[in-house]
């Protein structure tokens, strides 16, 4: 099946440092999504991508879709310490159906120390 | 707008007893809600599609005997636990699915249900 990998799998950063992270997968999407988690919460959707090539920012955050259609990247910038908690991938499993199914990378755990 | 809620946040059972999970999108309705399952510092797993007016689908592995799901509106999908035991222990989280313009794939997520089973 369909599957995302997700790098790094966890970062520990300074306050007002810039984040990096980034998704691959070996199959084509049509649709790249960044979710993020805060302990004990579901996650919550910061920025959704649906177009090759294309690159959205939601505030400090920016998030592009590689042309490839094979990886998405995620930036924030200077960080701060609300910014911390699980940041996932996503994009819809293979086949397009129009309910939504999606396909979850591993996760990056973002710790920032103040 | 696309607020989903869970409730309860939190719930202890006793092994051998079952437990009801309600998912509701306050604000749409959500024809298909999913079903997650999750381990800490993890990534979700998904357990059902729940569709209303229909069966909900299992991915492979779960056991739909044990996670009963109904879909009993357009704004309400429950998630039962039966006979629950201790390695059911879990943080379930639903999510509900809104159709928009551009694309079908805006799913947006309740807070989540911290299920212990002692």
């Amino acid at each position: 099946g369909q599957q995302l990998n997700q790098s790094p799998q966890s970062m520990f950063i300074q306050e007002g440092e810039d984040v990096s992270m980034n998704c691959t997968s070996s199959s084509i999407f049509n649709t790249w999504l960044w979710y993020k988690q805060e302990p004990g919460e579901g996650p919550v959707l910061l920025i959704a991508l649906y177009k090759a090539g294309e690159l959205t920012s939601n505030g400090r955050l920016t998030a592009q879709f590689g042309i490839t259609r094979k990886d998405s990247f995620l930036n924030i910038s200077a960080s701060i310490p609300s910014d911390v908690g699980i940041y996932f991938c996503a994009g819809p499993h293979a086949g397009g159906t129009s309910y939504g199914k999606l396909t979850f990378g591993q996760g990056t755990i973002l710790t920032v120390h103040p | 707008g696309a607020v989903v809620s869970q409730h309860p946040s939190w719930v202890i059972c006793k092994s051998g007893t079952s437990v009801k999970i309600e998912c509701r999108s306050l604000d749409f309705q959500a024809t298909t809600m999913f079903w997650y399952r999750q381990f800490p510092k993890q990534s979700l797993m998904l357990m059902a599609t729940s569709n209303e007016g229909s069966k909900a689908t299992y991915e492979q592995g779960v056991e739909k005997d044990k996670f009963l799901i109904n879909h009993a509106s357009l704004t309400l999908s429950t998630l039962t636990v039966t006979s629950a035991h201790p390695e059911d222990s879990s943080f379930y989280i639903c999510s509900a699915v809104r159709r928009a313009p551009r694309t079908f794939y805006e799913q947006y997520f309740g807070p989540g249900t911290r299920l212990t089973v002692t």
